[in-house]
């Protein structure tokens, strides 16, 4: 059974360029989160897709969008790249009901320039 | 905002139990007291969380208090391999609100 998984593991994006960033669930998970993670610090909370609909945000400016396709598997996009959307996107994957395990995927890391 | 306190770093022999605590005071009746450990470069990996009782998985063992104002993570015999960020997170219980407000964590390093 797969885990979580994203794509790409690395990429390099131009400030000002967009990026789209892919997350596959565990198997059976309907719910898909998001997360920044910068270079020495904790991931922060992007936002929650659930049923195709964004269901929480954290606090992140409307450059970042997502998406959910009917499949739960999920999709992270940034416009607009700035030289601090460097980081390390980070997608979890759980049941919608709250206590359960939430697992992580490894990430991808993404380098403006 | 993270609603956890725990120590910056911390040593460990090899072969010994690591334990790391965590402090969670402001913690509601609902909220689970999770724990993930964080390898340089990688993701997050769950190793353990729980509500109230103590919780044990082959990885590590929970020990929540009575309160529920603080839990400590045991784990039984570190090698060298566990040397990484571990973070103590406090997450609702209610349907949709599982969402994860990590800290800073507790850098944990075994030393041969």
């Amino acid at each position: 059974d797969a885990g979580v998984t994203q794509s790409p593991t690395h990429l390099i994006k131009t400030r000002g360029q967009q990026v789209t960033l892919r997350c596959s669930p565990k198997s059976g998970h309907d719910t898909v989160s998001w997360y920044q993670q910068a270079l020495g610090q904790g991931p922060q909370f992007i936002f929650q897709y659930y049923e195709e609909e964004e269901r929480q945000r954290g606090n992140f400016p409307d450059r970042f969008s997502g998406h959910q396709f009917p499949n739960y598997s999920s999709e992270l996009n940034v416009n607009a790249l700035l030289l601090g959307d460097s980081a390390l996107y980070l997608c979890a994957s759980s049941f919608r009901t709250g206590g359960n395990t939430i697992y992580f995927g490894e990430g991808s890391w993404l380098t403006v320039v | 905002d993270a609603k956890t306190t725990q120590p910056t770093s911390m040593d460990c022999a090899e072969g010994r139990a690591a334990n790391l605590p965590c402090n969670h005071s402001t913690i509601s009746g609902n909220e689970y007291v999770y724990w993930y450990r964080q390898i340089h470069s990688q993701g997050p990996q769950y190793i353990i969380h729980g509500l109230k009782n103590n919780e044990t998985n082959e990885m590590a063992s929970l020990i929540i208090t009575e309160d529920r104002k603080s839990s400590t993570l045991i784990l039984p015999h570190a090698t060298l391999r566990d040397t990484a960020v571990y973070y103590c997170i406090v997450s609702s219980s209610q349907t949709g609100a599982n969402n994860l407000f990590f800290g800073t964590g507790t850098r944990l390093t075994v030393i041969p």
